[in-house]
């Protein structure tokens, strides 16, 4: 497995509630934390949420994620404008000894 | 406040080298490993190697294994990619993080070095 696997693109409008998928194996998010970060372009990535579920201070609680066996979804609620940006799940990988990334999911605020 | 800085990055023939250089402040270095992490244009972010706190261990992803060495220097607050025989597809820009434990992921980021290979 080269990478987790996220949708390319989600979408909704300002208020809207959206989640966005993230789907490993045995040796990433069956068996280590999950993380999320959120990447605007020209920034550099922020950590949203950490240990499957956790959001560091600062982040909205609008931001949520949820983890169950292989699989890991985060959620957005209240979309916002400037929520629009890049989205990745993460999780150590016992294989390669490094962190596995998802291939990221560009959110769109329509 | 915590900053990471990377530099080094720079336009480099195929073939050729390169090393990267991250400083950092605000933060105790020699408490953490620390990884680089890249992003290819138009595609996602990529684990490229990480090294624990002292520099003991260390280790790759497949696409650069043999080609790039992760160092860190604890008296300077640095961490350094030196990165060999480059190619094309090394393309990216490169950001050095800080990571704070598996239960904590990455906590600081750089904004990112620059490099490109071409002839």
């Amino acid at each position: 497995q080269s990478m987790l696997t996220q949708p390319p693109s989600a979408s909704g409008t300002p208020g809207q509630k959206i989640s966005i998928s993230c789907s490993g194996g045995d040796s990433n998010i069956g068996d280590n934390y999950v993380y999320w970060y959120q990447h605007l372009p020209g920034g550099a990535p922020k950590r949203l949420i950490y240990r499957h579920n956790q959001r560091p201070s600062g982040v909205p609680d609008r931001f949520s994620a949820s983890t169950s066996g292989t699989s890991s979804s985060l959620t957005i609620s209240g979309l916002r404008s400037e929520d629009e940006a890049d989205y990745y799940c993460a999780a150590w990988d016992d294989r390669i000894g490094g962190v596995l990334f998802g291939g990221g999911t560009r959110l769109t605020v329509l | 406040d915590v900053q990471l800085v990377e530099s080094g990055g720079g336009v480099v023939q195929p073939g050729g080298s390169l090393r990267l250089s991250c400083e950092i402040s605000g933060f105790t270095f020699e408490d953490f490993g620390m990884h680089w992490v890249r992003q290819r244009p138009g595609k996602g972010l990529e684990w490229v190697s990480q090294i624990s706190w002292d520099g003991g261990s260390t280790s790759y992803a497949e696409s650069v294994k043999g080609r790039f060495t992760i160092s860190r220097d604890n008296s300077r607050n640095s961490l350094f990619l030196q990165m060999d025989s480059l190619r094309r597809e090394d393309t990216a820009l490169y950001y050095c993080a800080k990571y704070a434990g598996d239960t904590n992921g990455y906590d600081a980021w750089g904004q990112g070095t620059p490099v490109t290979v071409s002839s």
